[in-house]
């Protein structure tokens, strides 16, 4: 069976830092890129970061929200991936999911392949991470 | 703000068709780029339920699809049932942004 399950989330103060884990199983983990989310109470989702394959060089993207504060790495020996959050705030209290990703093509105007981004056909159940005094 | 624009709240009464719009703009949706579609049963993950503009998933009922026009796309469900209930998100690429887009999410409720 295909499965995420994250871990490492609970409280922490404000400007305090903390590593989230995803803990994959069921795939080939290193063949996938994995993006983190999150989803603040009573709130839609927010896109927090990825990180590719070791084939598409391990490179990762942030939304500017936690762009130089969140760093995302991956572990395939493990099939783990990781979200470090530095500098918390409170308002990164939310409940955060990782994911598993795959490549949804674009094409230009002439109907020919260029790029991809991802879409995510696999969810964690999540881990809450509350940032408070 | 969500980059992609959903209505906040949909509703229907069992065995009914509802569908949720997803609006997006020229450098989004109308540039070609397929959806995507999530649901979240409350309380739970979300899961995949669209991909592709609309092919479903594995386990995903036909009460589901997808369609895609121009700058917008829609998620129908047919013969709603109660276990229906839940947010859906749609998921595009904005080439302006560089980025996925999502939308801010809808509430379905059976009545």
């Amino acid at each position: 069976e295909v499965q995420l399950v994250e871990s490492g989330g609970g409280l922490v103060q404000p400007g305090r830092a903390l590593r989230l884990s995803c803990t994959a199983s069921g795939f080939t983990f290193g063949d996938y890129a994995m993006s983190w989310f999150r989803q603040a109470p009573g709130k839609g989702l927010e896109w927090v970061g990825f990180i590719r394959s070791k084939v598409y060089g391990e490179t990762t993207e942030y939304a500017a929200s936690v762009e130089g504060r969140f760093t995302i790495s991956r572990d395939d020996s493990k099939s783990i991936a990781y979200l470090q959050m530095n500098s918390l705030k409170t308002e990164d209290t939310a409940v955060y999911y990782c994911t598993r990703d795959r490549p949804s093509p674009m094409y230009d105007s002439s109907g020919y392949y260029f790029d991809y981004y991802y879409y995510m056909d696999v969810w964690g159940k999540g881990t809450t991470v509350t940032v408070s005094s | 703000q969500s980059v992609l624009t959903q209505p906040p709240s949909v509703s229907g009464a069992p065995g009914q068709r509802v569908t949720i719009s997803c609006t997006g703009s020229s450098s989004n949706i109308g540039a070609g780029y397929d959806v995507h579609w999530y649901q979240q049963l409350p309380g739970t993950a979300p899961k995949l339920l669209i991909y592709g503009n609309s092919n479903r998933p594995s386990g995903v009922p036909d009460r589901f699809s997808g369609s895609k026009s121009g700058t917008s796309a829609s998620l129908a469900i047919s013969g709603l049932q109660a276990e229906d209930e839940a947010d859906y998100y749609c998921q595009s690429y904005d080439s302006r942004l560089s980025g996925s887009v999502f939308g801010g999410g809808t509430k379905l409720t059976v009545l």
